[in-house]
């Protein structure tokens, strides 16, 4: 079965750099989900879309936006990247049905140096 | 505001053993659901098992169970004849109910480690 894609799955910037996640949900999940995990610590809701709007916010800086694409696919651009931005960052998708259960992509490691 | 809880940040079992996770969760929403996910050392995160707060019956799925027990506020994991590929680290989630925020909020993890 298809699963979300990430890409890319490594990426190293300096401080104050710009970055771009993309992710490409799994074919006709209509919510799409950003995480970010900082190293050992559990996963932060960032924003989420559903059928290509923005449906919740949660603790993403201003410096971080995102937006859905016709094709589902979502990209979350990173600017003014700062050493604490360093994580593990998760898309995860899901279908709109009583359990909403999300599958989550393998991530995009980000190192700021 | 949810809020889960793992008390328990490391756990080691005996191959072949069965072993629980522990979770409670807060919240005053009668609509939720809850989730388990592994994550190994590689980072993927997979998800497990799923129970919805209406659900009757404890969820199963192959060797993983969810002992749910709504009156105490917790649903624990039990993973049955462990695995040494059953070593990772284990979140439980919350997501909350139908028609609005519908984000995932984790517990700090139990890392379970398998012993041959």
């Amino acid at each position: 079965a298809a699963g979300v894609i990430q890409s890319p799955r490594h990426l190293i910037k300096e401080k104050r750099e710009t970055a771009t996640l993309k992710c490409y949900p799994i074919p006709r999940h209509d919510t799409v989900y950003w995480y970010q995990q900082g190293p050992g610590q559990d996963p932060q809701f960032l924003i989420s879309f559903y059928e290509k709007m923005q449906s919740d916010k949660g603790s993403i800086p201003d410096r971080f936006s995102a937006q859905q694409f016709s094709d589902y696919h979502s990209e979350l651009n990173m600017s003014s990247l700062e050493l604490g931005d360093s994580a593990l960052y998760f898309c995860a998708s899901s279908l709109t049905s009583s359990a909403d259960t999300q599958y989550f992509g393998p991530g995009t490691r980000l190192t700021v140096l | 505001a949810q809020k889960i809880t793992q008390t328990q940040p490391g756990m080691f079992v005996q191959e072949k053993e069965a072993v629980t996770l522990d979770c409670t969760y807060d919240t005053s929403d009668p609509s939720y659901g809850l989730f388990w996910y592994k994550q190994p050392s590689s980072g993927e995160m997979i998800f497990l098992i799923y129970q919805g707060s209406y659900d009757q019956q404890n969820a199963t799925e192959g060797r993983y169970s969810l002992n749910f027990q709504k009156a105490r506020k917790s649903a624990n994991l039990v993973i049955s004849a462990s695995q040494l590929g059953d070593s990772a680290m284990y979140f439980c989630a919350m997501r909350g109910p139908s028609g609005s925020a519908r984000q995932l909020t984790f517990g700090s993890g139990t890392q379970l480690t398998v012993l041959p």
